[in-house]
């Protein structure tokens, strides 16, 4: 296993498109992460699935945004009517249920939005 | 909610020299992690060191270690011998230790502070 896997790596869209993101975390990991990264930002929280059940959702995270991580494994964060306030770097992160789990990060999607 | 603020948006060192990045955080907790995450440019985000506020012994990694001061919410990161590969953006971040709650895990990062290394 090579760690975290996002795909793409790089999107371009015009404003108002749908996009998708998928995310692969690391195969023995349950808990898995999304952050957005603005330009010279700290990630922000979006957020965060236990398995399959999405536990938590940060209030950045409005009604065009949504998330799923069907049967635990990978995860899918999409974006519909996109806005150029969107653009942003768009990271997964996975880690193992324990409570002082490191949490490993993938490389993230760079999202522009014209 | 908690916060976490580096102040110094960017710093230089010279090769082999030491340089320190602070971050403070702010938090009603008493039990929580804190962490030095390091981004290299293109690259993936990678921990670089962590610190137990429970634990009152300063976390050292190598060349890396940390001056946690837990009344004064201070988490400050040192860098020994710096050396060209350390050149990045590095992210202080907080963790809550809270088993109760539904945000385990979650991560609040700072604003972040961008090193470079002179040769």
């Amino acid at each position: 296993d090579t760690g975290v896997s996002q795909d793409p790596r790089h999107k371009i869209t015009k404003r108002g498109q749908n996009v998708t993101f998928r995310c692969d975390p690391i195969s023995e990991h349950n808990r898995l992460y999304w952050y957005r990264q603005t330009l010279g930002q700290g990630p922000e929280f979006l957020t965060y699935f236990q398995n399959e059940a999405q536990l938590e959702k940060s209030r950045l995270l409005s009604d065009r945004f949504s998330a799923e991580r069907p049967k635990g494994s990978f995860s899918t964060l999409e974006i519909q009517r996109t806005e150029q306030g969107d653009s942003a770097m768009y990271l997964c992160a996975s880690s193992l249920g324990g409570y002082d789990s490191e949490a490993f990060f993938g490389q993230g999607t760079r999202l522009t939005v014209v | 909610a908690q916060t976490v603020t580096q102040s110094q948006p960017e710093m230089s060192v010279q090769e082999a020299e030491t340089v320190t990045l602070s971050c403070t955080y702010d938090t009603s907790e008493s039990d929580y992690y804190l962490f030095w995450y390091k981004q290299p440019p293109s690259r993936q985000m990678i921990l670089v060191i962590r610190q137990e506020a429970y634990k009152q012994q300063n976390a050292t990694e190598n060349r890396f270690s940390v001056n946690f001061q837990k009344a004064a919410k201070s988490f400050s990161l040192k860098i020994s011998d710096s050396q060209l590969g350390d050149a990045a953006m590095y992210f202080c971040a907080y963790r809550s230790a809270n088993a109760g709650g539904t945000s385990y895990g979650k991560l609040t990062f700072g604003q972040g502070t961008i090193l470079t290394v002179h040769p």
